[in-house]
């Protein structure tokens, strides 16, 4: 199966901090990832797509200085949340779209997500 | 644009019983798909099923069935003989000519 790791798994950091998240595929190639934000007892929201190579497309609403996102390879993508404050506390989850095989059916798998805890 | 509506928010059912979630979608895409995810408390997403627009078979999977109906626009998903390890979020999504879009999940919760 298509496999998505994320690093770290929680963290917690001080108001005003930077923090990476890692998003890996592991055993596939993914020219595109996205990144979803979910606060507590609610949905998964899109903040953004990238693609390898080129600029991520981020979501009305998201500021794009603050979560940078960057897609150097085929299997990893980051985003780093920059001058982190309380409100940015949230479950962030990372998304790869496996490139088409044979079935050209849509296949798209999610890491385990990342816990962020501003301070 | 493109909607899920979970009109379910909460679910309580005794182990045992059986448990419809629903699901309504909105799109003008002829070609799209249709998923549910399955998020227990740990946070992570199960992918449960993926079905496109253009495959309205009813699916089976143990315990686990789902009932797409294009002419009301649903993908309803049925727990039969629910247990304890059922109790989670579960998110059906939709992906067209767009990314993937959320509803808002409904929760539910087995009792033993």
């Amino acid at each position: 199966g298509a496999v998505v790791s994320q690093h770290p798994s929680r963290v917690i950091c001080k108001s005003g901090t930077s923090v990476k998240i890692e998003c890996r595929s592991l055993d596939f190639q993914a020219t595109t990832m996205f990144w979803y934000r979910q606060f507590p007892k609610q949905s998964l929201m899109l903040m953004a797509t990238s693609n390898e190579g080129s600029k991520a497309t981020y979501e009305q609403g998201v500021e794009k200085d603050k979560f940078l996102i960057n897609h150097a390879s085929l299997t990893l993508s980051t985003l780093t949340v920059t001058s982190a404050h309380p409100e940015d506390s949230s479950f962030y989850i990372c998304s790869a779209r496996r490139i088409p095989g044979k079935s050209s059916s849509y296949e798209q798998y999610f890491g385990p997500g990342t816990r962020l805890t501003v301070t | 644009a493109q909607k899920v509506t979970q009109a379910q928010t909460e679910i309580s059912v005794v182990e045992k019983e059986d448990v419809t979630l629903d699901c309504v979608y909105e799109t003008r895409d002829t070609t799209y798909y249709l998923f549910w995810y399955k998020q227990p408390p740990s946070g992570e997403l199960v992918f449960l099923i993926r079905r496109n627009s253009f495959d309205e078979q009813n699916e089976i999977s143990g315990r686990y069935s789902w009932n797409f109906q294009k002419s009301t626009s649903s993908f309803n998903f049925t727990i039969t003989a629910s247990q304890v390890v059922d109790s989670a979020v579960y998110f059906c999504a939709l992906k067209g000519n767009t990314p993937l879009v959320f509803g808002k999940g409904t929760r539910l919760s087995v009792i033993a």
